[in-house]
């Protein structure tokens, strides 16, 4: 079974530039997830999918991160403008139950460096 | 709201030794309580995982942790360290549904283990 899928891996702008990622989950799994992982720090959820509705975004700071997933299958993050402090690692995450206790599965993650 | 506490940000060890990562919670109620290990430039991968049941959970690459309720503890232990357990360890928890359960992971920060041969 192929697992979650990001591209690309590693991405280097300046600030004010906007960059976009993308995740494609485990075949079948409706729940996605965004979290972002600065340096020293334990992933901090972003934004929560239930096939193609949100269903937990209330840490995505609104003003400059976008995400969307409509086809219910792939998604995408967008970060436009890029602030210094949103260096990190984006990892994308799925799971194939809704519920508490669900394993959710990761993929490796996109690190971005804004300059 | 739900926290998680890893007690050492590096832990160092010799090879065939007995690791202890600690992790503590912020609950009265019991929260779902899980393990992850992150090796460089990876994602995260599940190493074990308690929802219900017994309180001593055995996991992947022979590692097990035990819930203590009294002691608001979920520590990971494996009896004797080899040189590819060098990795990061995250401790992560489900908010219980009581205290508006949430299928969010909230992470501690991560522990660094070495192992030295």
């Amino acid at each position: 079974e192929a697992g979650v899928a990001q591209s690309p891996r590693y991405k280097i702008i300046e600030k004010r530039q906007s960059v976009a990622f993308w995740c494609n989950p485990i075949s079948g799994h409706a729940t996605l997830y965004w979290y972002q992982q600065i340096l020293g720090q334990g992933p901090k959820l972003l934004i929560q999918f239930q096939n193609n509705g949100v269903v937990d975004d209330s840490q995505l700071p609104k003003d400059r991160f976008s995400a969307e997933r409509l086809k219910g299958v792939d998604s995408t993050l967008k970060i436009q403008p890029a602030k210094l402090e949103d260096s990190a690692v984006y990892l994308c995450a799925s799971s194939s139950l809704t519920g508490v206790g669900e394993t959710q599965y990761f993929g490796p993650g996109t690190r971005l460096l804004v300059l | 709201a739900q926290s998680v506490t890893q007690l050492g940000s590096h832990v160092s060890v010799s090879e065939g030794a007995l690791v202890l990562l600690r992790c503590n919670y912020s609950s009265s109620v019991p929260p779902y309580l899980f393990w992850y290990v992150q090796y460089p430039n990876q994602g995260l991968q599940l190493l074990l995982k308690y929802t219900t049941g017994a309180t001593l959970v055995k996991g992947i690459n022979g590692f097990e942790a035990e819930f203590k309720k009294s002691e608001t503890s979920f520590h990971l232990t494996k009896p004797s360290a080899h040189m590819s357990d060098a990795a990061e360890y995250f401790c992560a928890v489900n908010p219980p549904l009581s205290q508006g359960g949430s299928e969010k992971l909230v992470f501690g920060k991560g522990t660094k283990l070495t192992v030295n041969p």
